[in-house]
């Protein structure tokens, strides 16, 4: 069974500051991994994807990636309000699995001013 | 360039009565997925094609649940009869899978139908 773990929160942050969200997996296999933002009453909207170990930076959004350690995290610099919402971590199978995404709980982010 | 269609946005039905809810992918993509999603079990995954072909409907969770994805542009889910257990909101998603290499299945997510039986 694969797990995709991660803490439900509310993670609160002060507006301005980063905000770390993390996200661990079991399938040691996994090769793609995704950061969705779901506001509340809305759908998930894909912000991020990694497939490499290290970082990949798109704006205020850092994800990190370590496959030896089987996790990966999502920063988000300067926190707005605005980005108060639950993202959700959703994780693919490697080679020869299937296509079809694990997404965890989803971790709750309050930026309040 | 339009996204994922979903109707109706919102379903208000007795129990027993039968429910259609309709999804409209992203034109070129060839993978469609159905999810529920509740606060209770957070978004589970009901039933995936590819290339209109049903692939994987462990998630489906009854026989009164069925999906259909009759050609490229279109599926449906339908649960007959509804029961107040499967008040939820139902979304589809669409990507494009390679036929070979990376499973890179980024999903783009419909606005949904949030489903209500009394």
């Amino acid at each position: 069974q694969k797990e995709v773990e991660q803490n439900s929160g509310p993670l609160s942050v002060p507006e301005g500051a980063i905000a770390s969200l993390n996200c661990t997996y079991s399938d040691r296999g996994s090769q793609s991994f995704f950061w969705y933002r779901q506001y509340s009453g809305k759908s998930p909207e894909l912000i991020m994807s990694i497939y490499s170990n290290g970082d990949k930076e798109d704006g205020r959004f850092t994800a990190q990636l370590n496959k030896a350690s089987q996790y990966v995290s999502l920063l988000i610099r300067d926190s707005q309000p605005s980005d108060s919402a639950t993202y959700l971590c959703a994780v693919t199978a490697g080679l020869g699995g299937s296509y079809i995404p694990t997404f965890g709980r989803g971790t709750s982010l309050i930026v309040h001013p | 360039d339009a996204g994922v269609i979903q109707s109706p946005r919102h379903e208000v039905t007795e129990m027993g009565q039968e429910v259609t809810l309709r999804c409209k992918p992203i034109s070129g993509h060839n993978s469609l997925f159905w999810y529920r999603q509740t606060m209770m079990r957070g978004l589970e995954l009901l039933i995936y094609f590819n290339n209109n072909v049903p692939i994987d409907d462990s998630g489906m969770p009854e026989d009164r649940f069925s999906a259909k994805m009759p050609n490229a542009s279109f599926s449906t889910l339908k649960i007959q009869p509804s029961e107040p257990r499967d008040s939820a909101v139902y979304f589809c998603a669409s990507s494009f899978s390679p036929a070979s290499g990376r499973s890179y299945n980024e999903q783009f997510f419909g606005p949904g139908t949030r489903l209500t039986v009394l």
